[in-house]
């Protein structure tokens, strides 16, 4: 069963570093991942698709700041010198055969 | 710059048709992609629930299939959303996303602002 698996919370310090993980479930490794972004009271944003080589493309106006990046079953998200808009919901979505669309349960980042 | 709308009612009854419209600005539906519809419910997180191309092939979510029906009006530039048979479990916002494709996955590149649902009676 595909099934993406996220922390549900991290925290990191104004203009720090902070890593999420996303991992997906066994017999998946290869899946292409997407990340959402969800700001309080928002809908979600579009960040970026990152394939298990690593390689990613961003959505329109996302700032360097974020990158990904994968190893294995995990796909990550990391988001360099933070800033309080960054506080929010981050999700991450596969498509699966039958299944189709997938959501972790997403991490809820805290800039302190 | 892609924009979708959300529009419908805010209330629905048990038991009733749960009927949502996404209006899309700056692409012309015709065009191509998917177009879909997610929801969160109140402090939870995001369910798919469906999928339409322009040609009004559809992908539903297995959960949701017998009750959801997706539609599109390509001279309107918009599709729908129906569910049927809604429960208090059905209350949640509302959102609806452009689905695109690339190398084997569908994801959703751009999403309106969401529309929140409340069934009650």
């Amino acid at each position: 069963q595909l099934v993406l698996t996220q922390s549900p919370s991290a925290s990191a310090s104004l203009g720090a570093s902070v890593k999420l993980t996303c991992t997906l479930s066994s017999g998946h490794s290869s899946y292409a991942i997407a990340w959402h972004q969800q700001q309080p009271e928002k809908g979600p944003r579009y960040l970026m698709k990152l394939n298990s080589d690593g390689s990613h493309s961003k959505g329109d106006g996302i700032p360097d700041r974020f990158s990904g990046s994968s190893s294995g079953a995990e796909r990550y998200l990391t988001i360099s010198s933070l800033q309080s808009e960054d506080e929010a919901d981050y999700y991450c979505q596969t498509w699966g055969t039958g299944i189709h669309a997938v959501f972790g349960g997403g991490t809820q980042l805290t800039v302190l | 710059q892609v924009q979708l709308q959300e529009s419908g009612p805010g209330l629905v009854k048990p038991s009733e048709t749960l009927s949502l419209t996404c209006a899309v600005s700056g692409y012309s539906i015709s065009s191509g992609y998917y177009w879909g519809w997610i929801r969160q419910p109140p402090g939870k997180g995001l369910e798919w629930i469906g999928s339409i191309y322009h040609s009004g092939s559809t992908y539903y979510n297995p959960s949701l299939k017998s009750r959801v029906t997706i539609s599109v009006d390509t001279s309107k530039n918009q599709f729908s959303l129906k569910l049927s048979s809604v429960t208090a479990a059905d209350t949640a916002v509302y959102y609806c996303a452009r689905t695109r494709y690339s190398y084997g996955m569908y994801y959703f590149d751009y999403w309106g602002q969401g529309t929140l649902v409340t069934v009650s009676s």
